[in-house]
């Protein structure tokens, strides 16, 4: 198994612009979710997924949108980059009667 | 609010120095407490989980354990390749539904 995989690892952005994070994970767990992680402030919940088709909105959910098609990927969209967004990104995945698995992160920077 | 509070924020030990990581927590209903580290520049890997208060979980050099208010992560004996972040977290009910929350994690950092 792979795990959790994201990509890409590292990402430059200009203000304005935007793009996908990619999350896939081969182990059939239902549930997934996105954190974004900055210094002082911990991981925090941006989106989360209990299954196929059915996504809700964390912490910090303002300036990103996720769709959830097939029980493997979880793509997280940055509509319009801000500065305010540069972070390292985090996707997970888990059962509910298991921890949650994380990958090795993005590295986003909007200048 | 629920609340997960991690001290201390950083910790320095010799190699072989013995200690103790805190975590404590507000949550009505424990779900489960997770202990994680986290090493520079990758994701956090899972180390265990607790569930109810007089729960140990041991893993090499590592003990967690859990109390009503708080779990404890010792490290005794530590190397320097156990320097990293460890984090936890706790389920807990923000914005209606029941979401993981982390604390904001103790760096440890261990001389040779």
């Amino acid at each position: 198994n792979a795990g959790v995989t994201q990509t890409p690892k590292f990402q430059v952005l200009k203000t304005g612009q935007s793009m996908t994070l990619q999350c896939a994970q081969d182990m059939n767990h239902e549930y997934m979710s996105w954190y974004r992680q900055d210094p002082g402030m911990g991981l925090r919940l941006i989106h989360y997924s209990v299954g196929a088709g059915i996504t809700d909105q964390g912490e910090v959910p303002n300036g990103y949108n996720v769709s959830r098609s097939t029980t493997e990927d979880f793509p997280l969209r940055l509509l319009s980059a801000a500065p305010s967004q540069t972070s390292v990104y985090f996707c997970a995945s888990s059962t509910r009667d298991t921890p949650q698995y994380f990958g090795p992160g993005t590295r986003l920077t909007v200048t | 609010e629920d609340q997960v509070t991690q001290s201390p924020e950083a910790l320095r030990l010799q190699e072989g120095e013995s200690s103790s990581l805190n975590c404590s927590y507000t949550v009505s209903g424990l779900r489960g407490l997770f202990w994680y580290r986290q090493d520079p520049g990758k994701g956090p890997e899972f180390l265990f989980t607790l569930y109810s208060a007089g729960e140990e979980k041991e893993k090499e050099r590592l003990k967690a354990t859990l109390t009503k208010k708080e779990s404890f992560l010792h490290i005794t004996a530590p190397k320097p390749e156990d320097s990293a972040t460890y984090l936890c977290a706790v389920y807990a009910y923000r914005g209606g539904s029941e979401k993981l929350v982390f604390g904001k994690g103790t760096k440890l950092t261990v001389n040779p």
